[in-house]
């Protein structure tokens, strides 16, 4: 399995309260990238990031926020959490066009 | 832009039989496409890619994928299915100059023994 870590793995929060999670990777790739999954859509991308410093919105960013202030770690960060962004939120990598590699998912309950 | 469309939310077979997965992509430019399986509470895994070259593509377990440009079309394909293969079942595509993967909202496949 490709070296990412998804922390936490699970969360409770309250609306209007930030939360920010987090993705590790061992393996120096890249491409990071945050994708949400909720029933019938899939997994939508919520933001990405091409480098150090380096990040673009995807179809679902608003309401969040990214950072990459180091290869490994790409964090994604909800500033004030509602109801809709309860969802389980996977980062994957890449280090090229080819296949992205994805982390266990972090389980986000807004109540 | 690009996006992808499962035509089937559920696919269901006997253990045994043929399983085929369905996949149609809308993309500007050359099509990169991706299956990727899910299991409960995990992570997406690779399963196989198109990129260029042969459009029958074969992957992990046993799984192949054809690609039809015509049809603009990648169905997944297993000739005998197991109960092992229950899982969702995720159909993704890319450009090569956009580093962004679009998915489809996934098939579930169930195998009965």
């Amino acid at each position: 399995d490709a070296g990412i870590t998804q922390s936490p793995r699970h969360k409770v929060t309250e609306t209007g309260t930030p939360v920010t999670l987090r993705c590790h990777q061992t393996e120096n790739h890249r491409y990071m990238y945050w994708y949400r999954q909720d029933p019938g859509h899939g997994l939508r991308l919520i933001h990405y990031s091409y480098g150090v410093k380096d990040t673009d919105k995807g179809e679902v960013s608003d309401g969040y926020s990214v950072s990459r202030s180091k290869t490994e770690d790409f964090l994604l960060t909800l500033e004030s959490a509602t109801s809709s962004q309860t969802s389980v939120y996977f980062c994957a990598i890449s280090e090229s066009v080819e296949e992205l590699f994805f982390g266990e998912g972090s389980r986000l309950t807004v109540l | 832009a690009q996006s992808v469309a499962q035509p089937e939310d559920q696919v269901n077979v006997a253990e045994g039989n043929p399983l085929t997965v369905k996949c149609t992509y809308s993309v500007s430019g050359n099509p990169y496409l991706f299956w990727y399986v899910q299991y409960p509470n995990r992570g997406l895994q690779f399963l196989l890619k198109y990129i260029t070259g042969d459009n029958l593509v074969k992957g992990s377990y046993g799984f192949e994928a054809e690609f039809n440009k015509s049809q603009t079309s990648f169905h997944l394909k297993k000739p005998s299915a197991l109960v092992s293969d229950s899982a969702l079942y995720f159909c993704a595509v890319r450009t090569g100059d956009d580093y962004k993967l679009s998915f489809g909202a996934g098939t579930t496949v169930t195998v009965r023994a």
